[in-house]
């Protein structure tokens, strides 16, 4: 198995709702990571994991909370969300936390604030 | 602040020409490069990595670094209208002493391939 899953691949949700996005790799990978990335923009790393423990937090606002389950398993739970934060969520996963060899990334989920 | 710049086009070649991309980092440690090929509302693909000085070639493309200029391009050959995407440049920034890495992407150079 050398893919990244993530789900879903569309989610709208109203600025009260709570959601969540979810990842899983099954390559044994040992760090894993969100990113969010805008329309014609690159992607902006938010969060990272290394050995399930959250060892990167970019300064992003606490309405987005991730969380390492297991090392296969990631999830960023949304909460109270702006429509500003529409973008495509992008899930990657690298062999070791040092990414010297790149990262496998999921299809992304497809978020719309309303 | 560890930047990547790259041309963000587009860059329009025709059917069966070279297409030319060009990516420089300011980071002077980083030994990890790629490059990351995005179809319009998909995820990045990985199509090409490379980690030491010279060029690197895999079919038809040809990714080429000079860590002493901080600069890595990539070269398709022969381009299709399938290759019409954009390409990401994307550097490994390590921190916390080298036990963590991350990928520091440049802005993207859309290319356009014309039948």
């Amino acid at each position: 198995d050398t893919e990244v899953t993530q789900t879903p691949k569309h989610l709208v949700m109203g600025m009260t709702n709570k959601k969540s996005l979810k990842c899983e790799q099954h390559m044994g990978h040992r760090a894993m990571y969100w990113y969010k990335q805008k329309a014609k923009k690159p992607p902006e790393l938010m969060f990272v994991y290394s050995y399930e423990k959250l060892s990167i937090n970019e300064s992003v606002p606490s309405r987005f909370s991730p969380e390492c389950p297991n090392s296969s398993l990631l999830n960023l739970h949304l909460h109270a969300l702006q429509p500003e934060d529409s973008a495509l969520y992008l899930c990657a996963s690298s062999q070791d936390p040092r990414t010297v060899s790149g990262y496998t990334f999921g299809s992304g989920t497809r978020l719309t604030v309303v | 602040q560890k930047e990547v710049e790259q041309n963000s086009g587009p860059l329009s070649v025709p059917e069966g020409a070279i297409a030319s991309l060009n990516c420089t980092y300011s980071d002077r440690v980083s030994q990890s490069f790629f490059w990351y090929r995005q179809y319009s509302g998909k995820s990045p693909e990985l199509i090409m990595s490379i980690y030491s000085n010279g060029d690197k070639e895999d079919g038809r493309f040809t990714a080429q670094l000079n860590k002493a200029s901080q600069y890595v391009s990539l070269l398709i050959r022969d381009s299709q209208p399938s290759d019409s995407a954009t390409y990401l440049c994307a550097v490994n920034i390590l921190a916390y002493g080298g036990s963590q890495g991350n990928l520091i992407f440049g802005k993207g150079t859309k290319l356009s391939v014309k039948p």
